[in-house]
């Protein structure tokens, strides 16, 4: 089975722009989380999403948006990046069983604001 | 709300050494439980969870982890550490039917020659 795979690996954003991080869930998965990791801390969670739709945020702000498509992949966008934003995105996909959520990790994007 | 505490930042043991990890959680009621390794760059690997039942959990990698609901801990224990163990490990709870998992600040583990 193949895992979860994301892109890009780095990149490099000035504040203000806009960034797009893509993902690609593990083989038979249906939910896809994002996390946010900062350097020194453990992953925060962004939002999940099932059936295409957002059924849980964390505590990020409406700038923080994504998408889930039929075929499971899943895409992170960031609005006027600020320099907090710099940080190891983390996608993971899970199939969630009578109510348990176990989440499969991606490597992560890692993203820098100047 | 629920949340994650592990107490050690860092940890630093000899090769060959056992190792315990702690990890104390905050819910209402039985999470499930879990505890992920980090190697640099990399994403998270799942080496053990609980849900229920036997409070002894076995994971991967020589792993284990013991649930104690008394004390609100749900500590990673491993016998023997190797060179290649050296990494982040976080623990994380999740509710059982719940989106959001929760993760702890990580514990880096060190390991000595």
């Amino acid at each position: 089975e193949t895992g979860v795979t994301q892109s890009p690996t780095h990149l490099i954003k000035t504040r203000g722009q806009q960034v797009t991080l893509r993902c690609s869930s593990q083989s038979g998965h249906n939910t896809v989380s994002w996390y946010q990791q900062a350097l020194g801390q453990g992953p925060q969670f962004i939002f999940q999403y099932y059936r295409e739709e957002e059924n849980g945020r964390g505590n990020f702000p409406p700038r923080f948006s994504g998408l889930q498509f039929p075929n499971y992949s899943s895409e992170l966008n960031v609005n006027a990046l600020e320099l907090d934003d710099s940080a190891l995105y983390l996608c993971a996909s899970s199939l969630v069983v009578d109510g348990a959520n176990v989440l499969t990790f991606g490597a992560g994007s890692r993203l820098t604001v100047l | 709300a629920q949340s994650v505490t592990q107490p050690d930042i860092h940890i630093t043991v000899s090769e060959g050494a056992s190792l315990e990890l702690r990890c104390n959680y905050s819910y209402g009621a039985t999470p499930y439980l879990f505890w992920y390794v980090q190697s640099p760059g990399q994403g998270l690997q799942l080496l053990l969870k609980y849900f229920s039942g036997d409070t002894l959990v076995q994971g991967i990698k020589g792993f284990e982890a013991e649930f104690k609901r008394s004390q609100s801990s749900f500590n990673l224990r491993k016998p023997s550490v190797h060179w290649s163990d050296a990494a982040e490990y976080f623990c994380a709870v999740g509710a059982p039917g719940g989106f959001k998992t929760i993760f702890g600040a990580g514990t880096r583990l060190f390991v000595k020659a």
